[in-house]
C-alpha cells in the first residue's frame, strides 16, 4: 500500500530535549517536505526536499533541521524544542509534476507534539 | 510572491444544500498548479483535485466541481446536495514553476448540520 508514515503520532516533551520525528514514503517520491498546521494559520512549510542530500528551507524553518540521505526517509529534528513548536505536523512527499515542478502530494497522518 | 486566500473562514449550511468554497490565488507565474485538500475531524489531509495553469477546464467528481477562472484568478470548489460527512476543514493550495514551496490557504471549515 502507497502510503506515507510518520513516527510518533503522539508526543510530549519538555523544553529543551532534542527530539526527531521520522517520515518515510514507499512511493519512490522525490519531493518530501514537513509543514506544521497551527489554529488560524493554516499549513505552513518548515523545509523540503528535491531529492537526496538536496533541502531547503520553506516559510517557517527556526528551530528546525532536517536531512535527506535515502529517498525514503525525510526526518525531522528539533534541537531544542521550545513551547512555540507546539503544533500538528505533517510530513509529504510527491512525484515531480509538470515541467518538473511539485505535483500531487501525499501526506502522512500527523504527529501531535507538545512542549511543555 | 505568491499567496492563497480563502476568505471564508467558517460556513454553516444545512444538509442537502449547495455550498461553494472560495480561492483567490496571487502569482506572477504563467505555470502553476492549484490543488484542493480535505482535513475532515479526523485529522489526516485528503487530495481531492489538481489543476494546471493551462487547462481551465471545469472539473465534477460527483458531487463536487471545481471552477478555475483565470481571469479572476479563482478556484471555487462547489459541494452540491451537501452531506454531513462533508463537514471538514477544506485547503486551497498553489504550486509555481519556479519556486519548489507550496502555498496554502489558511483553510475553510464547512459545517454541515442534519
Amino acid at each position: 500500500e502507497a502510503q506515507v508514515t510518520q513516527n510518533p503520532r503522539y508526543l510530549i516533551t519538555v523544553t529543551g530535549k532534542k527530539l526527531t520525528v521520522t517520515c518515510s514514503q514507499n512511493m519512490n517520491h522525490e519531493y518530501m517536505s514537513w509543514y506544521r498546521q497551527d489554529p488560524g494559520l493554516g499549513l505552513r512549510q518548515i523545509y523540503y526536499s528535491m531529492n537526496v542530500e538536496v533541502t531547503d528551507k520553506g516559510d517557517v524553518p527556526e528551530g528546525y533541521k532536517v536531512s535527506r540521505k535515502e529517498k525514503r526517509n525525510f526526518p525531522l529534528i528539533l534541537e531544542s524544542p521550545s513551547p512555540n513548536q507546539t503544533s500538528l505536523y505533517f510530513c509529504a512527499s510527491s512525484i515531480p509534476g509538470l515541467a518538473g515542478f511539485t505535483d500531487t502530494q501525499y501526506f502522512g497522518p500527523g504527529t501531535r507534539l507538545t512542549v511543555l | 510572491a505568491q499567496k492563497v486566500t480563502q476568505a471564508q473562514t467558517e460556513i454553516s449550511v444545512v444538509e442537502k444544500e449547495d455550498v461553494t468554497l472560495d480561492c483567490v490565488y496571487e502569482t506572477r507565474d504563467t505555470t502553476y498548479y492549484l490543488f484542493w485538500y480535505k482535513q475532515p475531524p479526523s485529522g489526516e489531509l485528503v487530495f481531492l483535485i489538481r489543476r494546471n495553469s493551462f487547462d481551465e477546464q471545469n472539473e465534477i467528481s460527483g458531487r463536487y466541481s471545481w471552477n478555475f477562472q483565470k481571469s479572476t484568478s479563482s478556484f471555487n470548489f462547489t459541494i452540491t446536495a451537501s452531506q454531513v460527512v462533508d463537514s471538514a476543514v477544506y485547503f486551497c493550495a498553489l504550486s509555481v514553476n519556479r519556486d519548489d514551496k507550496i502555498i496554502f490557504g489558511k483553510g475553510t471549515r464547512l459545517h454541515i448540520l442534519p
